[in-house]
């Protein structure tokens, strides 16, 4: 089945670490995005990535990073700079050689602090 | 002000009920207009998109308000399975960027 896969499910980080979160989709889309969602609050971008080899800040990217080498992945690092970095992450992608495509999402990845 | 401002409810409605959620937005130029469902501690997924025309799928209608810039929700005969929180999102005007609401959480009750 297509679909979007992030791994792990739930993930601890210690003070000081960074850690990664896996984000892959075999939908053979163009575009994929970062999101985080805190409790009672929409999702807010974190980065996105419209093509291979490049990716753009969204609205809160600081004390995080990416890369996209590859059409089907898209890792997001949160480092040590991230001080509250406990939330729910979630990875979506979508076809953006079309116009108002919508984006689908993984089933999320949630982050606490040790 | 919030670029998509809606109700956070909770909204709670009988089984059978006609339930309607509105959804304000700020940016006049965008074009992309979509509700997400998002089950609690789960992913949002895809509930309809939003045309000018306004849609209808099955129970589910939706419909934009250009000069207000609002969009609305329409649920006829609420199920249980409904209970959920309702997502109002519009793309960032021009761009493939979407700007999420914090949603509307229905509970339906027998």
């Amino acid at each position: 089945d297509g679909g979007i896969t992030q791994s792990p499910k739930y993930l601890f980080r210690k003070e000081g670490q960074n850690v990664t979160l896996s984000c892959e989709q075999n939908l053979n889309h163009d575009a994929m995005y970062w999101y985080r969602q805190d409790p009672g609050q929409g999702l807010r971008l974190i980065y996105y990535s419209q093509i291979v080899n490049d990716f753009q800040k969204g609205d809160i990217a600081e004390g995080y990073s990416v890369s996209r080498e590859k059409k089907e992945s898209f890792p997001l690092t949160v480092t040590s700079a991230q001080k509250n970095p406990t939330a729910f992450y979630l990875c979506a992608s979508n076809n953006n050689r079309e116009l108002n495509q919508p984006q689908h999402f993984g089933d999320g990845t949630r982050l606490s602090i040790l | 002000r919030k670029e998509v401002e809606q109700d956070p409810g909770p909204f709670n409605v009988p089984e059978g009920a006609t339930v309607a959620f509105n959804c304000t937005y700020s940016n006049s130029a965008s074009q992309s207009f979509f509700w997400y469902r998002q089950d609690c501690r789960k992913e949002p997924k895809l509930l309809m998109s939003v045309y000018s025309s306004g849609n209808e799928d099955g129970r589910f209608t939706a419909q934009l308000n250009r000069a207000s810039q609002y969009i609305s929700l329409l649920i006829r005969d609420s199920k249980l399975s409904d209970s959920a929180t309702y997502l109002c999102v519009v793309n960032r005007g021009g761009y493939n960027k979407l700007i999420f609401g914090a949603g509307t959480r229905l509970a339906v009750h027998p």
